[in-house]
């Protein structure tokens, strides 16, 4: 079963406006973390913002944000005043349980967000 | 001063061939991971090594070997290569293998098998 869903293969936002990503996860773990990662064309792998699934107060940097609903098991990424070096590939992970007490990053298949001018 | 950095970046082949690709990082992390991405940017992890012990070996081939001479350093290697290995692989680092910190990826090597 898939542990991470990206429902959004696509999203197109105007310059300026903001934009949420949609993350939703799947765990049993009392205890868990969630990350996002956005891809630009040029291909690195950048870490955006945590969400400990403890904290108090929902993760910002910046001007990213997580709209994070632990009963809903979701943590959107919202990406505000959003600019032209936002278009990119944007990834949500957790970690995943693993035989052995082991924890494998799981990473969901991500959504394309294009900045219109 | 590059966190985890690959070589090559790019590596074109011939089926049949056997290749390497390097991967080092300088943030004194203990664990390292390797990871495939598809052509529909799909991102699979393929290995994981805490202080040079394998822990994450995610079924993947046994054509595919990797080694870590030390916690730094975690290479892998690719024999009889097939079509079907064309991807991207990044490399990537964190402080532990517990799932809980921000792992940091290398610029990817993209491996295209002809």
């Amino acid at each position: 079963a898939q542990k991470i869903t990206q429902t959004q293969p696509g999203m197109f936002v105007q310059e300026k406006e903001a934009v949420t990503l949609d993350c939703t996860y799947d765990t049993s773990d009392p205890s868990y973390g969630l990350f996002w990662y956005k891809q630009p064309s040029s291909g690195e792998m950048i870490f955006l913002i945590y969400q400990g699934s403890y904290d108090q107060q929902n993760a910002t940097e910046g001007r990213y944000s997580l709209n994070f609903q632990k009963a809903r098991k979701s943590a959107n990424l919202v990406i505000s005043a959003s600019q032209l070096g936002d278009s990119a590939m944007y990834f949500c992970a957790m970690r995943e349980e693993a035989s052995g007490g082991s924890y494998i990053p799981t990473f969901g298949r991500g959504t394309s967000l294009i900045v219109h001018p | 001063d590059t966190a985890v950095s690959q070589t090559p970046k790019y590596l074109v082949t011939q089926m049949g061939n056997d290749k390497s690709i390097k991967c080092e990082q300088n943030l004194g992390h203990d664990t390292m991971y390797w990871y495939k991405q598809d052509s529909k940017k799909f991102l699979k992890i393929m290995f994981s090594y805490n202080n040079k012990e394998l822990i994450i070996n995610e079924t993947v081939p046994n054509r595919f070997s990797p080694k870590s001479p030390d916690k730094a350093h975690l290479n892998l290697h690719i024999n009889s290569l097939e079509l079907g290995d064309s991807a991207v692989y990044f490399c990537a680092s964190s402080q532990d293998d517990s799932g809980w910190d921000t792992q940091y990826f290398g610029p990817g090597t993209r491996l295209t098998v002809l």
